[in-house]
């Protein structure tokens, strides 16, 4: 089983709200991944969790916030996202910080 | 960083025709993965392949490491093949995937 689940799979917010995007995984994996793809270009990397700490912030800003609640969850909480945060947020885990990725189907974000 | 470029970034074939992908890097990789993008944003893993050649049914993958580049073939190509096509890399010591410009495939019926 190598299924990576994200939820939800579409989500339409304000820029005033609070939401969160979930990723769960059930292989033992122990590196997670956010990635954002905007359309038309390639998935971009947000956020590294390595064994539950946060391993690698490609200077994203603070408006998204991730969590690694335990070694099959990963979080990002959305807070006061702006129009051109729209895209496609896709999550991956692989057995260690290092080795195959496998990604969700993700969730497509859209921002009003 | 580690620059990633696909070449051709848009293709069109007739079903049934072959076809390679081409995914040249800047420096060293550790790993390196080809996934197929469908159209509903899924990605699928095909080759995880840091070195060699790796065979799947009609797809085939080769990376040399050493001259920085890897290829995908695609042989006797059906419409289910259409999607979007990434290498993605990990640089050496970077512990992270980056991915590649990618490309379009489009194959008609």
């Amino acid at each position: 089983d190598t299924e990576v689940t994200q939820t939800p799979k579409h989500l339409v917010m304000g820029m005033t709200n609070k939401k969160s995007l979930k990723c769960e995984q059930h292989m033992g994996h122990r590196a997670m991944y956010w990635y954002k793809q905007k359309a038309k270009k390639p998935p971009e990397l947000m956020f590294v969790y390595s064994y539950e700490k946060l391993s690698i912030n490609e200077s994203v800003p603070s408006r998204f916030s991730p969590e690694c609640p335990n070694s099959s969850l990963l979080n990002l909480h959305l807070h006061a996202l702006q129009p051109e945060d729209s895209a496609l947020y896709l999550c991956a885990s692989s057995l260690r910080q290092r080795g195959e990725a496998f990604f969700g189907q993700g969730t497509r974000l859209t921002v009003v | 960083g580690i620059q990633v470029e696909q070449s051709p970034p848009d293709l069109i074939l007739q079903e049934g025709a072959n076809s390679t992908l081409r995914c040249n890097f800047s420096d060293s990789v550790n790993n390196l993965q080809w996934f197929h993008q469908n159209p509903w944003g899924q990605l699928i893993n095909l080759f995880y392949i840091p070195s060699g050649t790796k065979q799947n049914g009609r797809l085939s993958a080769t990376t040399v490491a050493t001259e920085r580049y890897s290829l995908l073939y695609i042989s006797s190509s059906q419409t289910t093949d259409s999607g979007v096509y990434f290498c993605a890399v990990e640089g050496s010591g970077t512990y992270k995937y980056i991915f590649g410009t990618g490309t379009r495939l489009k194959v008609l019926a």
